[in-house]
This record gives C-alpha cells, sequence and structure tokens, in this order.
C-alpha cells in the first residue's frame, strides 16, 4: 500500500487480558519500528526489525511485550495481561535503507480499563 | 544523557507570523536531526531534517537552524499559516546501529486566522 497500516485503530482492554496490534509495513522497507507515545508526550522507542531479524529490543518495557516479523514484512506488537499503564497509542514505522528516514502509520490507541 | 529537551510546550502565533521552537540535546554522538508534525489522529510525519555538517537547512517556509558547539537546534515556521497548527517533535539519533530516535516533548502549535 502507499502508506504504513496499523490496525485496529482503536482497541479497548480490560486490565488482564492480551492484546494483538498489527502493522503493515510500506511494501520494500525492511526496517519496522514500534514506538509507544502517551498522551501529551513524543514517542518512545520499542523495538527495531530489520527484514524478520529483532536486532533492538531495548525499549520493550517488560517480558510482557513481545514483537514479531516472522515473514519480514507484517509485523505484530503483543501485550499480556494489559495493565493501565499500557494505555497509549502504539506506532508503527517503516523505512527503507538506509533505515534513518521514518514513515510512521496513524497508531493504535490502547486504552485499559 | 539521551534526553532532547524541547520548549516552548505551546505556542501562539498571528498568521503571517514566525513561529520557533527549540531543542537541546546531549548526546555527542546524534548526527541526524529530523522533526515532525503531527496532526490528532495521525502518526507523524517528517518534515525537514538536518545533520550536524550544516548550520542551517531550508525547506520552503521550514527552516531549521543547528549550533553544534551548543548543542542545539531549532525550527522556524516563516509565514505560519492556521494549516500548520499541529503538535511538533524534534527528535536525535544515529546514523549507525539502530537508527532509533529520541524525541523531544512536543510543542503544540496554534496559528490564529
Amino acid at each position: 500500500g502507499a502508506g504504513v497500516s496499523q490496525s485496529p485503530r482503536y482497541k479497548v482492554a480490560k486490565r488482564g487480558q492480551d492484546v494483538a496490534l498489527r502493522c503493515d509495513p510500506i511494501s520494500g522497507h525492511v526496517s519496522l519500528f514500534w514506538y509507544q507515545q502517551a498522551l501529551g508526550q513524543g514517542p518512545e522507542f520499542l523495538t527495531y526489525f530489520q527484514n524478520e531479524a529483532q536486532l533492538d529490543k531495548s525499549g520493550l518495557p517488560s517480558d510482557r511485550f513481545f514483537a514479531e516479523r516472522p515473514e519480514g514484512s507484517v509485523s505484530t506488537l503483543k501485550i499480556q495481561r494489559t495493565q493501565q499503564e499500557d494505555s497509549a497509542v502504539y506506532l508503527c514505522a517503516s523505512s527503507p535503507p538506509p533505515a534513518i528516514r521514518y514513515t510512521f502509520g496513524s497508531g493504535t490507541r490502547l486504552t485499559v480499563v | 544523557q539521551q534526553q532532547v529537551k524541547q520548549s516552548p510546550q505551546s505556542l501562539i502565533v498571528q498568521k503571517g507570523g514566525i513561529s520557533i521552537i527549540n531543542c537541546a540535546y546531549e548526546n555527542t554522538a546524534f548526527d541526524y536531526f529530523p522533526w515532525y508534525q503531527q496532526f490528532p489522529g495521525k502518526g507523524p510525519a517528517l518534515l525537514i531534517a538536518i545533520r550536524p555538517d550544516v548550520s542551517e537547512k531550508k525547506e520552503g517556509r521550514f527552516t531549521i537552524s543547528f549550533n553544534k558547539s551548543a548543542k542545539q537546534f531549532s525550527l522556524h515556521i516563516m509565514d505560519s499559516q492556521p494549516g500548520d497548527s499541529a503538535t511538533y517533535f524534534c527528535a536525535a539519533s544515529t546514523t549507525s546501529g539502530t537508527y532509533k530516535y529520541i524525541f523531544g516533548t512536543g510543542t503544540r502549535l496554534k496559528v490564529l486566522a
């Protein structure tokens, strides 16, 4: 597609529920990033993939967060046992090489109640 | 050392005026400094970016000024328009390794008609 597509756009989860957020990057973009944006704040880095390899996961806040990109295209961010502090917009970005110029998707707004 | 400090938090400018947003960083390893524009409900979109080997870069009404010795950079929006009303984020990254961005906290700009 023309841009980075994320789904769902909105997700309401009960505390303790598992969620999965999907990202379809721009075709041919080998680099894929996940960021978390809390309300009124700048995005914060979560993890980075180059093709199917997860090269940096230093930003994942806990072991409840897991990301994968098994075929080097679509990526899924999974959050287990969601907590209220997980409420945020989760942004996906992709980039052709070099990976420095991102195109962001519109994000998934997760609300944990 | 990984922080990027952004000011002001909010800014109101008359139509036709100049909007100025400032950022400061600490990590001298940063060598790529983009500015992103974000509208409500949308992901950040790249406006303009600069590398530290130049002191100024201009694209249309948008100019980045960069002061390497002071570790500061700023975005100038000339002839500001109501359509420029958005949140602006500065960021910093290295062009090696993960390419992850460290974002500022954002500036909410309102341009009055």
